[in-house]
């Protein structure tokens, strides 16, 4: 089965601190995504990237957030200036292929922690 | 998107077959049926995707009827390790939008 990794697995910060969150999707994949879960909550979108672009956002994925693929390889989600609600479970997730995105591959995730 | 709704929660014994039920009375001409598990501090895992009658594979079946307004997610022989959320999705295959998720089905396996 293909693997999505992130990095790192879990991480605390302190509130107002910038955090980058870092996934290597599915090679040869054009569509690649982020998801976060609050705990006990649903797993929501944030956003969708598509060629080293956006292609659609939610309305939780304000200005504090950004994207990038730096190295076309490594998938970043940066966080400029954390809050407390931004703790949650964050995962990338790159679709089986692109004829079925529906199947998603979904990471292992990064948990965060703000303080 | 079609709208879903399953049960909050389940239990079940070691060794029992599960059926949990989603329905979706607004599916799409063009939309699939996709199950995905999710463990405690796991990302969701697909399970299976159909889009009618009965699909099977090595860990579960799903089972649409001709209206495919709901859809059955059978799990055979459930064991704890099978503990987990359960969420059925319903949206197009070929399009490149998000995943949406609801809250899912809470299957807790007891010994």
């Amino acid at each position: 089965e293909p693997e999505v990794t992130q990095t790192p697995s879990h991480q605390v910060t302190q509130m107002g601190q910038e955090v980058i969150l870092r996934c290597v999707p599915i090679s040869n994949h054009l569509y690649f995504y982020w998801y976060r879960q609050i705990l006990g909550q649903k797993v929501e979108f944030l956003v969708s990237f598509y060629n080293n672009e956006i292609s659609e956002k939610s309305e939780i994925f304000d200005d504090q957030f950004s994207v990038e693929r730096p190295d076309g390889s490594n998938f970043t989600l940066k966080i400029r200036s954390t809050k407390l609600e931004d703790s949650a479970m964050y995962f990338c997730a790159s679709p089986s292929d692109q004829s079925s995105y529906n199947e998603q591959f979904f990471g292992p995730g990064t948990r965060l922690t703000v303080l | 998107l079609a709208k879903t709704t399953q049960p909050i929660s389940m239990d079940s014994y070691e060794g029992q077959e599960v059926n949990i039920t989603c329905s979706h009375n607004n599916i799409a001409t063009n939309d699939y049926i996709t199950w995905y598990q999710q463990f405690p501090s796991q990302g969701p895992r697909f399970i299976i995707q159909g889009y009618k009658t009965k699909v099977t594979n090595e860990v579960a079946s799903l089972f649409i009827p001709a209206d495919r307004k709901s859809s059955t997610l059978s799990l055979p022989r459930v064991s704890l390790s099978d503990t987990a959320v359960y969420y059925c999705l319903v949206g197009p295959k070929g399009s490149a939008r998000q995943l949406t998720f609801g809250s899912g089905t809470q299957l807790t396996v007891l010994p």
